[in-house]
């Protein structure tokens, strides 16, 4: 248990669907992430938040829409989403400011888009 | 580009023998971090090795981080059939304080 919780853990959702994940962190950190993880690849940064605010879109397509309504918590919208959207989602959080410290990964949503 | 790169990508050892991994990254940092990954799961963060150091130890662990040669190893000692996993490694490229970014991975699988 790191003290980050993601829902759902896994998701099948159609092409057409909206859904959304969720992301709670209870350990006080300022900042957290969207990471996706497809097979055989890099773990890819999606979002930062930091105090809030959007810092960092690593060319995200739109069909995925972070919302960041207060330090504790991370959503992440999903609409008209394709195939290869099919992945791990990782979320995470850390407390930046100077050095960057270790970031704590929620256990995940593996989601599949049919 | 990546900023790290692990190696071996694959590494599969016996119970009680030491692995070793390597990661090498391209630009300055302020630090490297490893982490592990078991299969489906969040990452786990094992240790951060600051710029200014050569060495870290922790538990099994022991990193090593030589900055002219832009490398880090992973050495996990005695290992045991849970230590199957992925390793990565993760740079926050020297620039940026509020992100890391993560190389490939290396996959472990210790045989009991």
């Amino acid at each position: 248990e790191t003290g980050v919780t993601q829902t759902p853990r896994h998701l099948v959702m159609g092409m057409t669907n909206k859904k959304s994940l969720k992301c709670e962190q209870h350990l006080g950190h300022n900042a957290m992430y969207w990471y996706k993880q497809s097979a055989k690849k890099p773990l890819e940064l999606m979002f930062v938040y930091n105090f809030k605010e959007q810092t960092e879109n690593n060319s995200v397509p739109s069909r995925f829409s972070p919302e960041c309504p207060n330090s504790s918590h991370l959503f992440l919208h999903l609409h008209t989403l394709q195939p290869e959207d099919s992945a791990l989602y990782l979320c995470a959080s850390s407390q930046v400011g100077g050095a960057l410290k270790e970031q704590y990964f929620g256990p995940g949503t593996r989601l599949t888009v049919t | 580009s990546q900023q790290g790169e692990e190696d071996p990508q694959a590494l599969s050892i016996q119970e009680g023998e030491n692995a070793t991994m390597n990661c090498s990254y391209k630009t300055s940092i302020n630090n490297l971090q490893w982490y592990r990954q078991n299969s489906g799961r969040g990452l786990v963060h094992l240790i951060l090795i600051r710029s200014n150091e050569r060495e870290k130890h922790s538990g099994r662990l022991r990193v090593t981080l030589d900055t002219s040669k832009k490398s880090s190893s992973l050495l996990i000692t005695a290992s045991r059939a849970a230590d199957t996993a992925s390793y990565f490694c993760a740079t926050d490229a020297g620039t940026s304080y509020d992100k890391v970014i993560f190389g490939p991975g290396t996959s472990l699988s210790v045989i009991p």
